[in-house]
């Protein structure tokens, strides 16, 4: 069964950094993952998606990565805005059994002006 | 189709009612979740169906929860005898076959209070 662990659980920076998420999964044998933000109150909004065979993916400012030796994916957020403020979610599923995308519990950002 | 929706966006109601829950997918979609989120929590899975058969249910789903799709289209998911712990957002999301291509697409949620 896929384990998710999200580090940090919180982070507040000053506008304009660059700043990295971190996501952990227990299962190497990874499907896809898939990050996602969600504002207060809100559902979730999708970001990017990793294929297995892929290592990074990029949207904008947003770039994600993809290391399965590692169980590690990482999203980076180039010149941050207070408007990115919110909660980020990682999702990761499995290539065997269930289809189901287990999430970790998200980093909860900040961007102060 | 402009994604995924849910109705109701809040519900408020008292302890040992039954509530009821609808989501309507992206309308080629053949795969739908239902999870569930706390406050500081990521969202846990409670059950899932490939069109109109429920595949898999979480322990999370006591038999107080009862999730259909009868048609392999929209879904509802009802809750009796609603207890205070039942609060919480409850998201449903879509997906068109393995999520492959496109990944996992997710309403707005259903936000539960239960007084």
């Amino acid at each position: 069964k896929q384990e998710v662990t999200q580090i940090p659980a919180a982070l507040s920076v000053p506008e304009g950094e660059n700043l990295v998420l971190n996501c952990s999964f227990t299962d190497s044998a990874i499907y896809n993952l898939q990050w996602f933000r969600q504002d207060p109150g809100k559902g979730l909004t999708s970001l990017l998606l990793i294929q297995s065979s892929q290592r990074e993916q990029t949207s904008g400012r947003l770039n994600a990565s993809l290391d399965k030796s590692s169980g590690r994916s990482t999203l980076y957020i180039a010149a941050s805005q207070p408007g990115d403020s919110a909660t980020y979610l990682c999702a990761g599923r499995s290539s065997g059994g269930s289809y189901i995308p287990t999430f970790g519990r998200g980093t909860s950002l900040i961007v102060h002006p | 189709d402009t994604g995924v929706s849910q109705d109701p966006r809040h519900k408020i109601t008292k302890r040992g009612q039954n509530v009821t829950f609808r989501c309507d997918p992206i309308s080629e979609h053949n795969r739908l979740y239902w999870y569930r989120q706390t406050l500081g929590q990521g969202p846990e899975f409670l059950t899932y169906f490939q069109n109109e058969a429920q595949l898999e249910k979480s322990r999370l789903l006591s038999d107080r929860f009862s999730a259909e799709r009868p048609k392999g289209s929209f879904s509802t998911l009802e809750i009796q005898r609603t207890e205070q712990g039942d609060s919480a957002m409850y998201l449903c999301a879509s997906s068109l076959g393995e999520a492959g291509k496109d990944g996992y697409t997710f309403g707005s949620g259903t936000r539960l209070t239960v007084v």
